[in-house]
This record gives structure tokens, sequence and C-alpha cells, in this order.
């Protein structure tokens, strides 16, 4: 079974940085599947962020979210990480780490979610 | 960027009915690489259609996906009170990989 594990809820100011984090499991190779991130902010729709290739690190960004955050990888630990350097309040939302098997296979398994909640 | 636009927003049906959600994008779908996806609240989405028309593992027949190019559609038969949820279609063979906003499906 595959598995998708993401980091508790994070409560943090502005201007604070924040990381959380996404730890796959079960019968996969993690290293030869991407993980994507998609946002979810609060009454509404889904949004691509970013998907990442553990490997070798490849990672591709939806242009309105390059430059805001970042997503890394660690291959020694099965993780995915999604940071921010200056978080907003306008970041409060959920968080979705998800696994897409192969290219062009769509999002198939999903982490539980992350709430990040930025407020002063 | 492909933009999804799903229709209606909501629905409301009652349980047996028949429910038919569209989703349009704004250029084609590269072979025809869209999903669809069920969210309930407190939930994470879960994939319920591939490749435009192929149900994902343990998904009931119920659920039918269908369409080419630019519109595609999404038919649930006979529905029941727990497909009461959000559904949602995304594009996944063009990056920035894209989203619909979505279609309220309520059951009375």
């Amino acid at each position: 079974e595959v598995q998708l594990v993401q980091s508790e809820a994070e409560v943090k100011k502005p201007g604070e940085s924040l990381r959380i984090s996404c730890k796959g499991s079960g019968s996969f190779s993690f290293t030869s599947s991407w993980i994507g991130w998609v946002r979810q902010l609060p009454g509404k729709g889904l949004e691509w962020m970013g998907i990442i290739y553990p490997y070798d690190s490849d990672a591709k960004y939806n242009p309105s979210f390059q430059g805001q955050v970042t997503i890394s990888a660690d291959r020694s630990t099965n993780t995915v990480y999604l940071q921010w350097s200056s978080l907003k309040a306008s970041d409060t939302a959920m968080y979705y780490c998800a696994r897409r098997a192969v290219d062009w296979q769509p999002l198939d398994y999903w982490g539980q979610g992350t709430q990040v909640t930025v407020s002063s | 960027e492909i933009l999804l636009m799903q229709s209606p927003g909501t629905l409301s049906l009652s349980p047996g009915d028949r429910a038919t959600l569209s989703c349009r994008g704004s250029q084609s779908v590269n072979a025809n690489y869209l999903a669809w996806y069920q969210q309930k609240p407190g939930q994470a989405p879960r994939l319920l259609i591939s490749g435009a028309s192929s149900r994902a593992t343990g998904v009931p027949d119920r659920f039918s996906g269908s369409g080419s190019g630019t519109d595609f559609t999404l038919s649930i038969s006979r529905l029941e009170p727990e497909d009461s949820a959000v559904y949602y279609c995304h594009q996944y063979g063009t990056f920035p990989l894209t989203f619909g906003g979505g279609t309220k499906v309520e059951i009375k």
C-alpha cells in the first residue's frame, strides 16, 4: 500500500519561515515517482503548486508559485518538503502532497493534508 | 495555461438520480490526460477517473467518465447519499497542471 504522511498543522506569524514535509512509505519506489504539492485555500478549490522527482530533485513549478515557495526532496528518508522563507497571511491554507507514479499519470495517492495558519 | 471550467457550480439531486458534471478546457487536453476527483469535507481528494474514462481501483461502476479534446463529462448514475461531495476535474498533460473550480453535488 502507498502511504504519504504529512507533518502536523502549523501556526506561524507573517514573515516567519516554514518547512512542511511529506514522507512516503509502502509498496512503491519513492525515488522513481513524482511528488506534487496542492494548495487549498479556505473554502476554495484545488491549486497545483509544483512537483518534484526525488531521484534527481528535478522540480517543476506553477508560475503562480515560482519564487514564492521551494520544493525539495531527501532521497535517504523518502521525504519531500515544501518551504517558505517569509510567510504571508494569504498563505493560510491546507496543503496536500500527492504522488504521480510515472510521467503523465494523474496524482493518485494523497497525503492527509497539513493546515498552515499565518496570523499575527 | 489550460483553464478548466466546470459546470454547474452546484447540483442538487435525489437518491437514485443521475448526475452529469461538465468540464471544459480553454484548449485541447493533451492525449486526454483528464482526471476526476471526489473531495468530501475534511478529507483529501480521491482519484475517481483518469485518462478521461478509466475508473481508478475500487471506484464503483456508477461513476463513468467520457469526452475528449476540450469537453469532458463525469456521470454518476443511481446517486447515493455518500456521493455528496465536491468533484474536480484535473488536466495532467501540460505544465502547469491545472484543476477546475469544482462542482458541488448535494443529495436531497
